[in-house]
């Protein structure tokens, strides 16, 4: 069973304009997501982080979401750039407590296309 | 820091043969993952260790995948006998918990794309 989703596989956007992806989650343990960030031929890249007691964290040009009743986090990107045409992945995890490692459960990925 | 280093890039293999994958992870981290990607169901965790012992190793698909780090610097993935729906590309990452949550965030190596004939 699939606990984090991302239901679209592609997105396209003109650059300039707003990149929104989305990713939807099943286990309330979760309290902690992540954002990936992966080119061709390279490994995933962190992006931006969130805390299960935050609902927005920004970063520059990104912006993560959290709406924990809805069970969903989205991805907003402004303005989006050719460079960000990559594959984004969204991560979560439960604290496993103390110094124990709570691990990352991904969803598929989105890969998102910015056209000049 | 050169960062997580795997290998082979590519490796193609017939069916039925025997096929290791390995990783360096950094320096200082003390967590190693193993995960596959797949169009279907994307990345997958598959084992990780702390301190060199296997914690986790409830993704691997079945006994024909086994995972060993023998020392801090050095971790392997086999899978023998490999069938061709084993094809996927597989990542090494590593991190250091440090107690903190922040440094949940994971250093994945470029990846080895696994073709099975």
């Amino acid at each position: 069973d699939q606990q984090v989703k991302q239901n679209s596989p592609s997105l396209s956007v003109q650059e300039g304009r707003i990149s929104i992806l989305n990713c939807d989650y099943t286990n309330s343990m979760f309290d902690y997501f992540l954002w990936y960030k992966k080119y061709p031929a390279e490994g995933p890249t962190f992006l931006i982080s969130i805390s299960s007691i935050k609902d927005k964290n920004e970063d520059g040009r990104f912006t993560v979401f959290l709406n924990k009743s809805a069970k969903h986090l989205s991805l907003h990107i402004v303005p989006s750039q050719p460079g960000d045409s990559a594959v984004y992945f969204c991560a979560a995890s439960v604290d496993a407590g103390g110094t124990s490692y709570g691990k990352l459960t991904f969803g598929q990925g989105t890969i998102l296309t910015v056209h000049p | 820091d050169a960062g997580v280093i795997q290998s082979p890039r590519h490796e193609v293999t017939e069916m039925g043969q025997e096929v290791t994958l390995r990783c360096k992870p950094i320096s200082g981290h003390d967590y190693l993952f193993w995960y596959r990607q797949t169009m279907m169901r994307g990345l997958e965790l598959l084992i990780y260790f702390n301190n060199n012992v296997p914690i986790d190793d409830s993704g691997m698909p079945e006994d024909r995948f086994s995972a060993k780090m023998p020392n801090a610097s050095f971790s392997t993935l086999k899978i023998q006998p490999s069938e061709p729906r084993d094809s996927a590309v597989y990542f090494c990452a590593s991190t250091d918990r440090g107690g903190q949550r922040s440094t949940d965030t994971q250093y994945f190596g470029p990846g080895t794309r696994l073709t099975v004939l």
